[in-house]
């Protein structure tokens, strides 16, 4: 059972523009919410992250939104460069140092 | 400073055969995590361990997969009668408490 769900695979983007990548959870347990970035053959790097006590948090070109209503979360970045092309998951956990439940990720591609 | 390690970068075995992962975190981590990927899906968890206990490990899939951090800093995972289903990309991620997971480049196992 999929908790941490990123419907759309693929998302292709023109540079300058916004990117914005979806999530959905199903848990409404979850209380802490954060943002992959993966290049291949690599590790997944920690990109922003946002507790439910806050609907918003804003790092540099990025920007993470959350809707605990409609448990929703969503990753903008602004403007999108050729280099912010990798693929990008969203994670959800509950309590401190639990595990993090991952959605399947969006691959964004930046067309110069 | 430096991230976090895993070695071997690749490891392929023969089905039937044991192997050993191993993690090293970053230093002063108390927080250690193993996740498996299979190709186009996320990381799925496998273990916690917080400090040298496993404080979880609900996500190991069977008595086959086996896991130590016997000083609390390393950490080995241990796949004894590998089968070709184990084949996947193994993540080991570290973390202080309530912070972000910053994970490995990952260990990719290849069972023949």
């Amino acid at each position: 059972d999929q908790q941490v769900k990123q419907n759309s695979p693929s998302l292709s983007v023109q540079e300058g523009r916004i990117s914005i990548l979806n999530c959905d959870y199903t848990n409404s347990m979850f209380d802490y919410f954060l943002w992959y970035k993966k290049y291949p053959a690599e590790g997944p790097t920690f990109l922003i992250s946002i507790s439910s006590i806050k609907d918003k948090n804003e790092d540099g070109r990025f920007t993470v939104f959350l809707n605990k209503s409609a448990k929703h979360l969503s990753l903008h970045i602004v403007p999108s460069q050729p280099g912010d092309s990798a693929v990008y998951f969203c994670a959800a956990s509950w309590k401190t140092g639990n595990q993090f439940y991952f959605g399947t990720g969006t691959s964004l591609t930046v067309i110069p | 400073g430096a991230g976090v390690s895993q070695t071997p970068s690749n490891k392929v075995t023969e089905k039937g055969k044991y192997v050993e992962l191993r993690c090293d975190p970053i230093s002063g981590h108390t927080a250690l995590y193993w996740y498996r990927q299979s190709l186009g899906q996320g990381p799925e968890f496998l273990i916690y361990f917080q400090g040298t206990g496993a404080a979880d490990d609900s996500g190991l899939p069977n008595d086959r997969f086996f896991a130590v951090r016997p000083e609390g800093s390393v950490s080995t995972l241990k796949i004894q009668r590998t089968e070709r289903g184990d084949s996947a990309v193994y993540l080991c991620a570290s973390s202080i408490a309530g912070g972000p997971q910053h994970f490995g480049p990952g260990t990719r196992l290849l069972v023949l």
